[in-house]
C-alpha cells in the first residue's frame, strides 16, 4: 500500500521568508510524487510532479521539491514566500492508478 | 482548450435522497477519476473509471457508483445520502500512458449538501 503524510498541518511564515512544506512517503514500488495547491473553493492545481527522471523537480510559482529516497521524503519549497502563496497544499502519490493524498498543509502568508 | 468541468457547481439534498454528479475530462483524456473532500482534509479516491469500466476502487460502499460513456466523460452516483456524504466531489482526468505517473486534472469540484 502506498501513502503520504504531511508533517504540520499549518504553517505560517512572514512574507518573503522561505517556504519548507514536509511530505514522507510509503511506497513498496518507485512512486510518482506529486504537490498540488488548492485555493478557496476551487479544485486542486498541480505544482510539480516526480516521475523518477530528476530528484530536484522545479514547478511552477517558484517551487521546486527534491525527492530523498534514503529519507522517503519530497519537501516542497520556496526561497521567497509571497502573499498569493497563502492556500492548502497537498502531497499525492501514485500508482498510475489511484493516488493518494496527504491530510494537506494550510500555508498563511504574514505581510 | 476546455480543462475538467464538472456540474452543478453547488447542490443540497435531504437524508436518503440519491445525486448524481457529471464530469467532462479535459479534452485528449481517456481516464477519469472521482474523490471526496471532506471539510478540511485531503481528497480520499473513490473510483476510476476507463474504457467505461471501473478500473479500481477505494474504500467507498456500494451507494457510490459510477459511470463512464463513450465519449469519456463521467457520472458519479450516490444512493440513500448520509449526513456524512457532504463534501466537495472532485473529478480528475488523465491520458492513459504508461510511465508518465498519469498526472491528473482536476476539475473544480461539486459542493454537496445534505441536510
Amino acid at each position: 500500500a502506498q501513502s503520504v503524510t504531511q508533517l504540520g498541518s499549518h504553517v505560517s511564515v512572514s512574507e518573503g521568508a522561505l517556504v519548507l512544506l514536509r511530505c514522507n512517503y510509503s511506497s513498496s514500488v518507485p512512486p510518482y510524487l506529486f504537490w498540488y495547491v488548492q485555493y478557496p473553493n476551487q479544485g486542486l492545481q498541480l505544482l510539480l510532479k516526480y516521475t523518477s527522471a530528476a530528484t530536484l523537480v522545479k514547478g511552477i510559482n517558484g517551487f521546486e521539491a527534491e525527492f530523498k529516497k534514503s529519507e522517503t521524503s519530497f519537501h516542497l519549497t520556496k526561497p521567497s514566500a509571497h502573499m498569493s502563496d497563502a492556500a492548502e497544499y497537498f502531497c499525492a502519490v501514485t500508482n498510475n492508478n489511484d493516488m493518494r493524498f496527504g491530510a494537506g498543509t494550510r500555508l498563511t502568508v504574514k505581510p | 482548450d476546455a480543462g475538467v468541468t464538472q456540474s452543478p457547481t453547488h447542490l443540497i439534498k435531504t437524508r436518503g435522497q440519491q445525486v448524481t454528479l457529471r464530469c467532462s475530462p479535459k479534452s485528449g483524456h481517456d481516464t477519469v477519476s472521482w474523490y471526496q473532500q471532506a471539510l478540511g482534509q485531503g481528497p480520499q479516491f473513490i473510483f476510476q473509471y476507463y474504457e467505461e469500466e471501473e478500473r479500481q476502487r477505494g474504500n467507498f460502499p456500494d451507494r457510490f457508483s459510477g459511470h463512464q460513456f463513450p465519449n469519456y466523460s463521467s457520472e458519479l452516483n450516490v444512493n440513500a445520502l448520509l449526513l456524512g456524504d457532504s463534501a466537495l466531489y472532485l473529478c480528475a482526468s488523465s491520458l492513459e500512458l504508461a510511465g508518465t505517473g498519469n498526472e491528473q486534472f482536476f476539475g473544480p469540484g461539486t459542493r454537496l449538501t445534505v441536510l
